[in-house]
C-alpha cells in the first residue's frame, strides 16, 4: 500500500510569516508530486506541481522535493489568512492513479 | 467554461436505496476520477477511467459500480446504500493521465440514513 504522510495540524501561523509544510511518501519510483489547497467545504484545487529535485518557485509558494529522502515540502511565504486551508499532498504510485495524504490544517491569525 | 461539474450536490437517501452521483466534464479529459473524501481517511480514490469503456478498480470500490460510455459523463452508483456510505464525494479528471494534475468538481455531500 502506497502511503503518504502528512501532520494533520494545525499548524499555526501569525499573518506574514512563512508557513512550513511537510509530506513524506513511501513509494521510491513515485516521480510526480503535487499540493493541492482544499477550503472548507469546497474542493481540492492544484497550487503546485513537481518533479525534479529541487525548488521549484510561484510567487508567494515554493515547492521543494529530496527523492534521495523520500520528502516533499511547501513554503508559504508572507502568510495571509486567505491561506488558511487544508493542504493536500499527493503522490503518483505508478498505477495511473495518485495517492492523497490526510492533509494538514493551516491557520494564519491576523 | 462548465469545466467539471457533478449533480446533486446534496443528497438523503435511505438504506438499500440505489443512488447515482453524476460527473460531466467540458474538457475532453481522458482521465475521469471518483474519490470519496471522511474525515480521518483522507479523499481514497473509488474508481477511474482511462477512456470510453475502460475502467478500473481503487482503493475503495466495494458497493460501487461505475460507467463511461462517453468520454465526458463518469456516473457513479451506489447499488444498495449503506450508513458507510455518507461520505462527500468528489470527480475529478485529467488529461491523459494520472500522474498529472487532476482537477477536481465541487463535490456531492450524500447522507446515508
Amino acid at each position: 500500500q502506497k502511503e503518504v504522510e502528512q501532520n494533520s495540524g494545525p499548524l499555526s501561523v501569525p499573518e506574514g510569516a512563512i508557513a512550513s509544510l511537510n509530506c513524506t511518501y513511501s513509494d521510491r519510483v513515485s516521480q510526480s508530486f503535487f499540493w493541492y489547497r482544499q477550503y472548507s467545504g469546497k474542493s481540492p484545487e492544484l497550487i503546485m506541481s513537481i518533479y525534479s529535485n529541487g525548488d521549484k518557485e510561484d510567487g508567494r509558494f515554493t515547492a521543494q522535493l529530496n527523492k534521495a529522502s523520500q520528502y516533499v515540502s511547501l513554503l508559504i511565504r508572507d502568510s495571509q489568512p486567505s491561506d488558511s486551508a487544508t493542504y493536500l499532498c499527493a503522490v503518483d504510485s505508478g498505477y495511473s492513479t495518485l495517492t492523497f495524504g490526510k492533509g494538514t490544517m493551516l491557520l494564519v491569525s491576523p | 467554461d462548465a469545466g467539471i461539474t457533478q449533480s446533486p450536490r446534496y443528497k438523503i437517501t435511505e438504506t438499500g436505496r440505489q443512488v447515482t452521483l453524476m460527473c460531466h466534464q467540458t474538457w475532453s479529459h481522458s482521465y475521469m476520477f471518483w474519490y470519496r473524501q471522511d474525515l480521518g481517511h483522507g479523499l481514497r480514490l473509488i474508481y477511474y477511467s482511462a477512456a470510453a469503456d475502460i475502467t478500473d478498480k481503487g482503493e475503495v470500490p466495494d458497493g460501487y459500480v461505475v460507467s463511461r460510455s462517453k468520454t465526458e459523463n463518469f456516473p457513479l452508483t451506489l447499488e444498495s446504500a449503506t450508513r458507510s456510505q455518507t461520505s462527500v464525494y468528489f470527480c475529478a479528471s485529467s488529461v491523459s493521465g494520472a500522474a498529472e494534475t487532476q482537477y477536481f468538481g465541487p463535490g456531492t455531500r450524500l447522507l446515508v440514513l
